[in-house]
């Protein structure tokens, strides 16, 4: 059963660092892109960026680039997504998602992680 | 920048009836690169159909997709109870940012 697990919620204050995780299982994790994606309270769905934990080929957003950094470990089977520097602004509910390889010809997020709720509060 | 403009909003409709939910582009996109999802409250998104038309796996078959170009439409022949939910429709184009969702209609009861 292909599962994404990610790490839990996290309350942090303006300024602090955090990296949150997206744990793959039941298939091969180094033939799948890994995206993640944001949604603010109440909004629709933000593509951040995406991953190829292959060869950590590593595409942004350009609202994204520069604001937060995405990488992979396949030893372990696991994305991460990174800030050095939060914000209010970055409260949010973020989610990782498979992606098929580009050479299947499609474009889609099969499984979704459960998502991991950032608050970033004084 | 390929924009996808989400129509009705917000469609109000009962179990039984047929939902037709529309997805407009800025530019034309291919059909292997329209996906449409649906998301509950309180749960992640739960992809539907991919290259515009294919069912993902388990997705019943009274959901379906259609469209070319910049017109994009899911439609759900019979509605359950438990579709009442957000639909979003998500693109890929090679230009940045590669991909794009949707606003969502709200399908409520």
């Amino acid at each position: 059963e292909v599962q994404l697990v990610q790490s839990g919620a996290e309350v942090k204050k303006p300024g602090e660092s955090l990296k949150i995780s997206c744990k793959g299982s039941g298939y091969s994790f180094t033939s799948y892109w890994i995206g993640w994606v944001r949604q603010m309270p109440g909004k629709g769905l933000e593509w951040m960026g995406i991953i190829y934990p292959g060869d950590s080929d590593t595409r942004y957003s350009p609202s994204f680039q520069g604001q937060v950094t995405i990488s992979a470990d396949k030893s372990i089977s696991t994305a991460y997504l990174q800030w050095s520097s939060l914000k209010a602004s970055d409260t949010a509910m973020y989610y990782c998602a498979r992606h098929p390889k580009y050479s299947s010809g499609f474009r889609y997020f099969d499984y979704w992680g459960q998502g991991a709720l950032v608050t970033v509060s004084s | 920048e390929i924009v996808l403009t989400q129509s009705p909003g917000t469609l109000s409709l009962s179990p039984g009836e047929r939902a037709t939910l529309s997805c407009r582009a800025s530019q034309s996109v291919s059909s292997s690169y329209l996906a449409w999802y649906q998301q509950k409250p309180g749960q992640a998104p739960r992809l539907l159909i991919y290259g515009a038309s294919s069912r993902a796996t388990g997705i019943p078959d009274r959901f379906s997709g259609s469209g070319s170009g910049t017109d994009f439409t899911l439609t759900i022949s019979r509605l359950e109870p438990e579709d009442f939910a957000v639909y979003y429709c998500q693109q890929y184009d090679s230009s940045f940012p590669l991909y794009s969702f949707g606003q969502g209609t709200k399908l409520e009861i």
